[in-house]
């Protein structure tokens, strides 16, 4: 399995841009979470999906941050507009259904690393 | 809800020595405990975990924690470490749903 997918590695915008990133879960995993990490804040859970529905989104810091899931396979986060302070690396995640045994161990993208200028 | 707290940020051992990286958890119910690694530029990736069962939890690259309820503690320790072994680790509690937190993280890093 080619593990969880995020794409692009490496995003520099600048500010007032839309950022979107983008990930491909591990097939079979019905558990998608979006994370953002800081040197200040450390890991903070954004938003998560199970069975593409969003369940928590109560870490998104602001209406200018979207996240959808419009399948199985696919989620993308949107920022728009972006700023300086949005600047992190932003990490997908995703696990099997809890029922099914997951028992929330999370697989890990290599996360984007986005600069907002 | 439930939480983690890593007490120290930072710490420095000798290549060879033993290392323990410390974890405590808040949570009202049997937690579920992770610890994760995140190497430079990477994502996490997982040591161990613990559900129930034998208290001591033996993870890949030779690490192992141990679960002490009466402590709220989840230490995780590993009796020679390798200079490879330099990297952020981070503790996690789960809660039984698709709620996990995360700790703030321990930074490790490790002389020749």
């Amino acid at each position: 399995d080619a593990g969880v997918i995020q794409s692009p590695r490496h995003e520099v915008t600048e500010m007032g841009q839309e950022v979107t990133l983008r990930c491909k879960p591990i097939s079979g995993h019905n558990s998608l979470f979006w994370y953002r990490q800081t040197m200040m804040r450390g890991l903070e859970l954004l938003i998560y999906f199970n069975n593409n529905v969003p369940i928590d989104d109560s870490g998104m810091p602001e209406d200018r941050f979207s996240a959808k899931m419009p399948n199985a396979s696919f989620s993308t986060l949107k920022i728009q507009p972006s700023e300086p302070r949005d600047s992190a690396v932003y990490f997908c995640a995703s696990s099997l259904p809890w029922a099914a045994g997951g028992e929330n161990e999370q697989f890990f993208g290599p996360g984007t690393r986005l600069t907002v200028l | 809800a439930q939480s983690v707290t890593q007490p120290d940020i930072h710490i420095t051992v000798s290549e060879g020595a033993s290392l323990e990286l410390r974890c405590n958890y808040s949570y009202g119910a049997t937690p579920y405990l992770f610890w994760y690694v995140q190497s430079p530029g990477q994502g996490l990736q997982l040591l161990l975990k613990y559900f129930s069962g034998d208290t001591l939890v033996q993870g890949i690259k030779g690490f192992e924690a141990e679960f002490k309820r009466s402590q709220s503690s989840f230490n995780l320790r590993k009796p020679s470490v390798h200079w490879s072994d330099a990297a952020e680790y981070f503790c996690a509690v789960g809660a039984g749903n698709n709620d996990m937190r995360f700790g703030a993280g321990t930074r490790l890093t490790v002389k020749p």
